[in-house]
C-alpha cells in the first residue's frame, strides 16, 4: 500500500530534550516536505527536500533541522525543543517533474507537546 | 512569492454544486494552482491542480480564469463528507524555490443536510 508513515504519532517531551520525528514513504517520491499546523495559523511549511541531499527552508524553519540521506526517509530533528514548538506535524511526499510538484501524499500527523 | 486569498467560510446544501473561489492576482506564468482539503481530524488530501486549462478529476473540477488571476474549485454535488477546510496554493514550477508551498488559511466549507 502506498503510504507516508510518521513516528511517533504522539509525543510529550520536555524543553531542551532533543527529539527526532521520522517520516518514510514507499512511493519513490523525489519531493518530501514537513509542515506544522497550529490553531488559527493553518499549515505552514518547515522544510522541504527536492531529492537526496537537497533540502531547503520553508516558511518557518527556525528551531528545526532535516536531513535527506535516503530517498524514502526525511526525518525532522528538534535539537532543543521549546514550548512554542508544540504543534501537529505533517510529513508529505510527491513526485516532482517539469510541471512542478504533483499530488502530495500526507502522513497521519505527529502531535508533539513540549512542556 | 505569489499569495492566494480565499473566503474564510462558505456554506452549501447537500447535493448542490459548490463553487469555492481563490484569488491569486500576483500569480506568475509558471505557478501551478493546487487545491487540497483537510477533513476534521485528518491530514490534508490532494484535490486537483492545473496551470492554464480547466481540469477535471473524479473529485472536482478546477476552473482557471483566462488571465489566471483567479480560479474556482467546483464540487459538482456536495455531500456531507465534503465538509472540510479547502486550501488553494500556488507552486512555482520555475526558479530555485519550486519546492516551497504556502497554504494560507483556507475556506471552511459547511455542508447542510
Amino acid at each position: 500500500e502506498a503510504q507516508v508513515t510518521q513516528n511517533p504519532r504522539y509525543l510529550i517531551t520536555v524543553t531542551g530534550k532533543k527529539l527526532t520525528v521520522t517520516c518514510s514513504q514507499n512511493m519513490n517520491h523525489e519531493y518530501m516536505s514537513w509542515y506544522r499546523q497550529d490553531p488559527g495559523l493553518g499549515l505552514r511549511q518547515i522544510y522541504y527536500s527536492m531529492n537526496v541531499e537537497v533540502t531547503d527552508k520553508g516558511d518557518v524553519p527556525e528551531g528545526y533541522k532535516v536531513s535527506r540521506k535516503e530517498k524514502r526517509n526525511f526525518p525532522l530533528i528538534l535539537e532543543s525543543p521549546s514550548p512554542n514548538q508544540t504543534s501537529l506535524y505533517f510529513c508529505a511526499s510527491s513526485l516532482f517533474g517539469t510541471s512542478g510538484i504533483s499530488e502530495q501524499f500526507f502522513g497521519p500527523g505527529t502531535r508533539l507537546t513540549v512542556l | 512569492d505569489a499569495k492566494t486569498t480565499q473566503p474564510n467560510s462558505m456554506e452549501s446544501n447537500e447535493e448542490e454544486p459548490v463553487h469555492l473561489p481563490c484569488n491569486h492576482s500576483t500569480i506568475s506564468g509558471t505557478d501551478y494552482i493546487h487545491w487540497y482539503r483537510q477533513l476534521p481530524s485528518q491530514g490534508p488530501e490532494y484535490v486537483i491542480h492545473g496551470l492554464t486549462s480547466n481540469v477535471n478529476n473524479r473529485m472536482a473540477s478546477l476552473a482557471i480564469a483566462e488571465d489566471r488571476k483567479s480560479s474556482t474549485l467546483i464540487l459538482h454535488r456536495a455531500t456531507l463528507r465534503d465538509a472540510a477546510v479547502y486550501y488553494c496554493i500556488l507552486n512555482y514550477a520555475g526558479g530555485t524555490s519550486y519546492g516551497k508551498l504556502t497554504f494560507g488559511q483556507g475556506t471552511i466549507l459547511t455542508v447542510h443536510p
